[in-house]
């Protein structure tokens, strides 16, 4: 099955910086990297997402960009705000689902103000 | 669109007693994933169904645990007895046409089993 890994576990930043959060997977077959986000209490929301045939992809100040020599894709936020705080997390995916859909074990973002 | 709905929000109840949980998907959408989320063990997928059709339950931990989805409107996943090792926030979301498209998820049934 599919083994993924997030790093950091945490991450502290000063409002304004920027964050990078990173996801390994080991299926080469996965075609799909989505990262989603989830505020204290709720439900994780997909924030962005990327694809095989693209290596980088932009939306204001979150982008996502893609390795998937390496099998490693990144998410990118600038101009960190307050409430981005959050717990972010990765999961890698391809149709056949033999990788067995698995969520990476997040990143808990913190942004002082 | 409403979202996908879970019921209910929260349940507490004792050690032994059966436990269901109930999920309606996103019109239209043909996957219905039921993930478990604790903090030791992070999000885990329990069981995910494609057109009604139950594809992978190897994430059931164990018999005690039991999922249906009689037709595209409804999911249950049921526990029998319960424990209180069950006891964390149990998620349904559902996606449009594949594996590889968003999945948009309820907002949770936050389990406590005394």
């Amino acid at each position: 099955g599919e083994n993924v890994e997030q790093h950091p576990s945490t991450l502290s930043v000063q409002e304004g910086d920027s964050a990078v959060i990173k996801c390994t997977y080991s299926d080469s077959a996965s075609n799909y990297f989505p990262w989603y986000k989830q505020e204290l209490g709720k439900r994780p929301q997909l924030i962005i997402d990327i694809r095989s045939n693209v290596g980088e992809k932009k939306d204001q100040r979150i982008a996502v960009t893609l390795n998937k020599t390496a099998k490693h894709f990144s998410l990118h936020i600038t101009e960190t705000q307050p409430e981005d705080s959050a717990v972010y997390f990765c999961a890698p995916a391809d149709q056949t689902g033999a990788n067995n859909l698995f969520f990476g074990t997040g990143t808990r973002l913190t942004v002082i103000p | 669109d409403a979202g996908v709905i879970q019921s209910p929000r929260h349940e507490v109840t004792e050690m032994g007693q059966e436990v269901t949980l109930r999920c309606k998907p996103i019109s239209g959408h043909d996957y219905l994933f039921w993930y478990r989320q604790t903090m030791m063990r992070g999000l885990e997928l329990l069981i995910y169904f494609n057109n009604n059709v139950p594809i992978d339950d190897s994430g059931m931990p164990e018999d005690r645990f039991s999922a249906k989805m009689p037709n595209a409107s409804f999911s249950t996943l049921k526990i029998q007895p319960s424990e209180p090792r069950d006891s964390a926030v149990y998620f349904c979301a559902s996606s449009q046409d594949s594996l590889v498209q968003p999945q948009h998820f309820g907002d949770g049934t936050r389990l406590s089993i005394l």
